[in-house]
């Protein structure tokens, strides 16, 4: 069956630096993905839709890509703030009913 | 907008006990999810309605758990009886329709322990 990975390890990085997630897929491509970031105690926030045809998307800091080559998506934070701190979520999404299946997220801590 | 609304936001029961979960999506939100979320995983899909109807529900332990959605809006999830395994968030989510790939809205969730 399909699985998304992500990396269990927390990702500790320096303010001002970028943060780089990665999320990896098994079997075959999803028609997209999203990214989703969870505070403790709430509910995932939609971030950002990469679909199987765009190579790369942007949204202010954040930047998403998708290597269908390397079954594989990197979310990008630039210039990262303590704020920045949460568990970010990739998911696939595939067939007509827009289901999603998430990996395990990872978590990123931002230090002043 | 207003968001997802669920309740309680914590429920401590002991197993074999009953249970039961509220959600209120959107409104316009066709599409409404329940998810299982256990700790230091990521959210597992249980349910997902299309209006009224169940278009989903390959992954419900139907022999314990049960969820409607009456008149496509609020949604109910019941977990009859309950075991410690069960203890998790349930979190609901709503969506404008499938065929957009809508980024989800979540609620906060209703975090369930079981002792």
């Amino acid at each position: 069956s399909q699985k998304i990975e992500q990396n269990s390890e927390a990702l500790n990085i320096q303010e001002g630096k970028t943060a780089t997630l990665t999320c990896n897929y098994t079997n075959y491509s999803p028609a997209y993905l999203q990214w989703y970031r969870q505070d403790p105690g709430r509910g995932p926030v939609f971030l950002l839709l990469i679909r199987e045809n765009e190579k790369e998307k942007r949204k202010e800091r954040l930047k998403v890509t998708f290597d269908t080559t390397l079954k594989q998506s990197l979310f990008h934070i630039t210039a990262s703030q303590p704020a920045d701190s949460a568990t970010y979520l990739c998911a696939q999404g595939s067939g007509g009913y827009n289901k999603l299946i998430f990996g395990a997220g990872t978590r990123l801590a931002v230090h002043p | 907008e207003a968001g997802v609304a669920q309740s309680p936001r914590y429920k401590i029961i002991e197993k074999r006990q009953s249970v039961a979960f509220w959600c209120n999506p959107i409104s316009g939100h066709a599409t409404l999810y329940w998810y299982q979320q256990i700790l230091g995983q990521g959210p597992k899909l249980l349910i997902q309605f299309q209006n009224n109807g169940v278009v989903d529900d390959s992954q419900l332990p139907k022999d314990r758990f049960s969820a409607e959605r009456l008149k496509g809006v609020d949604s109910t999830l019941k977990i009859q009886p309950a075991k410690l395994e069960d203890s998790a968030v349930y979190l609901c989510a709503s969506s404008f329709s499938p065929g957009r790939q809508d980024g989800y809205t979540f609620g906060s969730g209703t975090r369930l322990t079981v002792v």
